[in-house]
């Protein structure tokens, strides 16, 4: 079983919708990211935050807002998104935002997003 | 030039074969490297991770490092169908701007047929 829970599993929404994905970890851990993967691309790192402080957006589009309440909920809010916005959004957490070999990133199962 | 480089596949294998899945990286900065498996419809789990060179054993799973050559390896020795995934390489730098950042290979996505 997964610590790190994400809703909804699949998500299919026009370009005009407002949508809302949630992640939730249950590892106690401080760091929490979001991460977009397409079909035969890397994992593409979208934000991170570090004890609920945004601490890198990877020039991601303005149309992805994210939001962190606190260490144990992540939300990404989306809205007038692309066709080419249709991907796996991965979230991950980790103990803190400053990586190393004792602090790995355990991934969620991804909300799969397809834009019509 | 990519930062991690990973060859797609898909690669196809009998049962109980050895398996070698390989990345290669341009930043020498890079010191942690780690293999996430990836099975169909669930998100990456940690599979072995490894800090500098040398190599990392674990039951059937061996990561090897070479910085020297900027190469990293995962060989899974009598493989299985329930190996069947996509592997992916990651890796992040202990210093500098890309402190804690972990960059990623494409993947390999990998058979075993019974």
């Amino acid at each position: 079983e997964t610590g790190v829970t994400q809703t909804p599993r699949h998500l299919v929404m026009g370009m005009t919708n407002k949508k809302s994905l949630k992640c939730e970890q249950h590892l106690g851990h401080n760091a929490m990211y979001w991460y977009k993967q397409s079909a035969k691309k890397p994992l593409e790192l979208m934000f991170v935050y570090n004890f609920k402080e945004q601490t890198e957006n990877n020039s991601v589009p303005s149309r992805f807002s994210p939001e962190c309440p606190n260490s144990s909920h992540l939300f990404l809010h989306l809205h007038t998104l692309q066709p080419e916005d249709s991907a796996l959004y991965l979230c991950a957490s980790s103990p803190s935002g400053t990586g190393g070999i004792n602090q790995p990133q355990h991934f969620g199962d991804g909300t799969r997003l397809s834009i019509l | 030039q990519k930062e991690v480089e990973q060859d797609p596949g898909p690669l196809s294998v009998p049962e109980g074969a050895i398996v070698s899945l390989n990345c290669t990286y341009s930043n020498s900065a890079f010191q942690y490297f780690m293999w996430y498996r990836q099975y169909s419809r669930k998100g990456p789990e940690l599979l072995m991770y490894t800090y500098s060179s040398g190599n990392k054993e674990d039951g059937r799973f061996t990561a090897q490092v070479d910085k020297s050559s900027k190469y990293i390896s995962l060989f899974i020795r009598d493989s299985q169908p329930s190996d069947s995934a996509t592997y992916l390489c990651a890796m992040s730098a202990n210093r500098g701007s890309t402190l804690g950042r972990l960059y990623f290979g494409r993947g390999t996505q990998l058979t075993v047929w019974p």
